[in-house]
């Protein structure tokens, strides 16, 4: 069983270049999260999705975009990397807010922005 | 404004020794509180959701307990396999994302 899965792991970019990151589920969850960890501040929340189709912002949306086109797919794009969004990036999923709300997280991607 | 903080940022136990670590919260509605687990270079892991004052849960040496501004997940009798960062984070009724703290480094020295 293979959870969330992210690719890439590792990735370098010059401030300018555009990159997508994917995020794969298994799990069959609605709810799907892309989530930043920066050294000295919490998970902040990008944008998330309720369920295939849907998109909405989380607290730091700007600069990215994204994308669920697929119920086990959630894309996260950067049109035009600045240094300001290197930064760890983690993919998670959830079957539920509230009562059984709980995220798998994928184990992150290294992002350097040049 | 929805807030957590975690303290302390470090703290380095020797083996056998028991601890708590400390997460305040300031949501205006909690739909939970949640503690997760982070290896170095992993994603977190999932380890409780407390949703009211008064109530605990426990798995193996950890133990979660929650009241009206704070939880706190104390370490009874740790074991080097404890070593991890510990996340603490807040749901608000009013909000769809959690509000993470910067979490707890714990290092446990055999």
């Amino acid at each position: 069983n293979a959870g969330v899965t992210q690719t890439p792991k590792f990735r370098v970019l010059k401030t300018g270049q555009s990159m997508t990151l994917l995020c794969a589920q298994d799990m069959n969850h609605e709810y799907m999260y892309w989530y930043r960890q920066d050294p000295g501040m919490g998970l902040r929340l990008i944008h998330y999705s309720v369920g295939e189709g849907t998109t909405a912002k989380g607290e730091v949306p700007d600069g990215y975009n994204v994308s669920r086109l697929k119920k086990q797919n959630f894309l996260l794009g950067l049109e035009s990397a600045a240094p300001s969004q290197t930064s760890v990036y983690f993919c998670a999923s959830s079957y539920a807010r509230g009562r059984d709300e709980k995220l798998f997280f994928g184990s992150g991607t290294q992002l350097s922005v040049l | 404004e929805d807030q957590v903080t975690q303290s302390p940022e470090a703290l380095r136990l020797q083996e056998g020794e028991s601890s708590s670590l400390n997460c305040s919260y300031t949501v205006s509605g909690l739909r939970g509180l949640f503690w997760y687990r982070q290896d170095p270079g992993k994603g977190p892991e999932f380890l409780f959701t407390l949703y009211s004052a008064g109530e605990e849960k426990e798995k193996e040496r950890l133990k979660a307990t929650l009241t009206k501004k704070e939880s706190f997940l104390h370490i009874t009798a740790p074991k080097p396999e404890d070593s991890a960062t510990y996340l603490c984070a807040a749901g608000d009724t009013g909000a769809n994302n959690l509000f993470f703290g910067t979490g707890t480094r714990l290092t446990v020295i055999p």
